[in-house]
């Protein structure tokens, strides 16, 4: 079963605007992690956003912002005032404890676009 | 923020030679690194836990003898891939848990394999 699952194969947007990209995951675990990251055409991974399973507060980071909504298990990405350079893939990717490591699991991934 | 460096950036490789990529995590101790297969315009998928000191432990489907996996210190884990074929060119990308939640990542290397 798929535990993270980003809908959007890709979307566009045009500068300046608002965008919202979209995560939903499924796990039973009481305590886990969400991240976004962004993965321009280089290749990297850079992180954006964390958002813990405890955390009361939606996280912020700069124009960035992580709509947590836990009873609905999604993590929505919102991108505020979008610029030219936000044009890349992003990945939603939760984080569970096994045992004696954590590791990620990546969603699909959404190619955003923006545009003038 | 940390710093994760992944070698060589790019390689290309001829069929049935080896080829070993290095993730090195520069300012931190990693016990924990993950290894990650990245197709082209797919999602990361992992292919292997490598802990300081013990084995790695693989995902299902990945071949333990082909993708060997070293984790001999805590700032260095060595992914060797073992009788290269066409099939294997991909990016591989390194990543490298911190102290608190965050995991950071290698540049990524691109394998060709001709």
């Amino acid at each position: 079963a798929q535990k993270i699952t980003q809908t959007q194969p890709g979307m566009f947007v045009q500068e300046k605007e608002a965008v919202t990209l979209d995560c939903t995951y499924d796990t039973s675990d009481q305590s886990y992690g969400l991240f976004w990251y962004k993965q321009p055409s280089s290749g990297e991974m850079i992180f954006l956003i964390y958002q813990g399973s405890y955390d009361e507060q939606n996280a912020t980071e700069g124009r960035y912002s992580l709509n947590f909504q836990k009873a609905r298990k999604s993590a929505n990405l919102v991108i505020s005032a979008s610029q030219l350079g936000d044009s890349a893939m992003y990945f939603c990717a939760m984080r569970e404890d096994t045992g004696t490591a954590s590791k990620l699991t990546f969603g699909t991934g959404t190619r955003l676009q923006v545009t003038l | 923020g940390a710093v994760v460096s992944q070698h060589p950036s790019w390689v290309i490789c001829k069929s049935g030679t080896s080829v070993k990529i290095e993730c090195r995590s520069l300012d931190f101790q990693a016990t924990t690194m993950f290894w990650y297969r990245q197709f082209p315009k797919q999602s990361l998928m992992l292919m292997a836990t490598s802990n300081e000191g013990s084995k790695a432990t693989y995902e299902q489907g990945v071949e333990k003898d082909k993708f060997l996996i070293n984790h001999a210190s805590l700032t260095l884990s060595t992914l060797t891939v073992t009788s290269a074929h066409p099939e294997d060119s991909s990016f591989y990308i390194c990543s490298a848990l911190g102290v608190g939640t965050e995991a950071f990542f290698g540049q990524g290397t691109r394998l060709t394999v001709v």
